[in-house]
């Protein structure tokens, strides 16, 4: 089982709103990045972060945005809410020589309504 | 472009009936091909990376070959566990994140 844990499991929420979704990383994990699973597709990277810093972003406009914590905990934030957000929100974390997006949580399942 | 396909998008076997996934990929330079287990509703589980063509992995009745352009996921003898969406991705060799490019999914049915 892995040691990453994404907080809500479920959410609704209404257009123009903003949400915020949090994950834990695995122990040790200092790399956590985002993606967005629409129903039936594969997952598309939003971006991630390392040591705090973004790096590295997939074609996300700016209204996602995220943040990590001193402890590799991790946030992502989207503002103004429009209905194609809907999807799982997948977070996964790993260290520098691990392999990369060994571990994913469960996920977030947004829906904007 | 960096393109992932899968193929086929759905698959159903009798238990027993042993298949293969693809994956083709078209990408710049590729670091590295995952394979991963995803249940409905869950975050992937992660099967395999395969770094280089020829290479081979296995793990119980799934076995995950790579070749320059394409990577198999063969299923032998599978059991009604075995029942999941199955997702390929690249990781590019020009990328300096782990972000991983993912295919569609083939979703595997096994009946009894």
């Amino acid at each position: 089982e892995t040691g990453v844990t994404q907080s809500p499991t479920h959410l609704i929420k209404t257009r123009g709103q903003q949400v915020t979704l949090r994950c834990s990383s695995q122990s040790g994990h200092n790399t956590v990045s985002w993606y967005q699973q629409a129903l039936g597709q594969g997952p598309q990277f939003i971006f991630q972060y390392y040591r705090e810093e973004e790096n590295g972003r997939g074609n996300f406009p700016p209204r996602f945005s995220g943040l990590q914590f001193p402890n590799y905990s991790s946030e992502l934030n989207v503002n103004a809410l429009e209905l194609d957000d809907s999807a799982l929100y997948l977070c996964a974390s790993s260290s520098p020589r691990g392999v990369p997006e060994a571990f994913f949580g469960q996920g977030t399942r947004l829906t904007v309504v | 472009e960096d393109q992932v396909t899968q193929s086929p998008e759905a698959l159903r076997l009798q238990e027993g009936e042993s298949s293969s996934l693809n994956c083709s990929y078209t990408v710049s330079g590729l670091r590295g091909l995952f394979w991963y287990r995803q249940d409905p509703g869950k975050g992937p589980e992660f099967l395999f990376t395969l770094y280089s063509a020829g290479e081979e992995k296995e793990k119980e009745r799934l076995k995950a070959t790579l070749t320059k352009k394409e990577s198999f996921l063969h299923i032998t003898a599978p059991k009604p566990e075995d029942s999941a969406t199955y997702l390929c991705a690249v990781q590019l060799g020009s990328s300096n994140t782990g972000k991983l490019i993912f295919g569609q999914g083939t979703t595997l049915q096994v009946k009894p």
